[in-house]
């Protein structure tokens, strides 16, 4: 089984470039996440989809960050303009239908790595 | 205030040791609680979830829930250097229907000494 897969799996980019970052989900998964992990501020939830739809993106930093889900099996998430601030580890992840309350899990794909310089 | 405190250590333990790991979370309301392990360069990946007081136990990982005090921990027996990772405790937010989301802590890391 194919797990959550996302490119690239590296970036270095200069600042003020447009970044996007794709990821597909684990197939028959209707939930997609975007997580950003740094050091400081540990795994933060960006936003989220369900069948496709933006469920919660309050946690989306700025005007700068967009995500978007045209269909079940493909998402990105797109910085324009990148800053400095913005390196950091991009996950994607997915889960199936149901509350995670209810016993199912989050997978997280390999992650994409950010540098901006 | 963050949601999911963790101390980030490092936590260093001899093999053999235990390792405990603690957690503590604002929400009074969470259900479900998660422990995953992320090594370096990796993603995290689920080991422990847990929904009611008490514990759990699975193979050499134990996890403890007080929800009473808000406070969740792992303990790691006959801890053995392949443990050695960052433990992210997870916790899912109260009060929400239809809720499918999961707030995460700092981590700790853990280095199991050979």
């Amino acid at each position: 089984d194919a797990g959550v897969i996302q490119s690239p799996r590296h970036e270095v980019t200069e600042m003020g470039q447009e970044v996007t970052l794709r990821c597909k989900p684990i197939s028959g998964h209707d939930y997609l996440f975007w997580y950003r992990q740094t050091m400081m501020r540990g795994l933060e939830l960006l936003i989220y989809f369900n069948n496709n739809v933006p469920i919660d993106d309050s946690g989306m930093p700025e005007d700068r960050f967009s995500a978007k889900m045209p269909n079940a099996s493909f998402s990105t998430l797109k910085i324009q303009p990148s800053e400095p601030r913005d390196s950091a580890v991009y996950f994607c992840a997915s889960s199936l239908a149901g509350r995670i309350i209810s016993g199912n899990t989050i997978y997280f794909g390999e992650g994409s790595w950010l540098t901006v310089v | 205030q963050k949601e999911v405190e963790q101390n980030s250590g490092p936590l260093s333990v001899p093999e053999g040791a235990i390792a405990s790991l603690n957690c503590t979370y604002s929400d009074r309301v969470s259900q479900s609680f998660f422990w995953y392990r992320q090594y370096s360069g990796k993603s995290p990946e689920l080991i422990m979830s847990i929904y009611s007081n008490g514990d759990k136990e699975d193979g050499r990982f134990t996890a403890q829930l007080n929800k009473a005090s808000q406070y969740v921990s792992l303990l790691i027996r006959d801890s053995q250097p392949s443990d050695s990772a960052t433990y992210l405790c997870a916790v899912t937010p109260g009060g929400r229907t239809g809720a499918n989301n999961l707030f995460f802590g700092t981590g700790t890391r853990l280095t199991v000494i050979p």
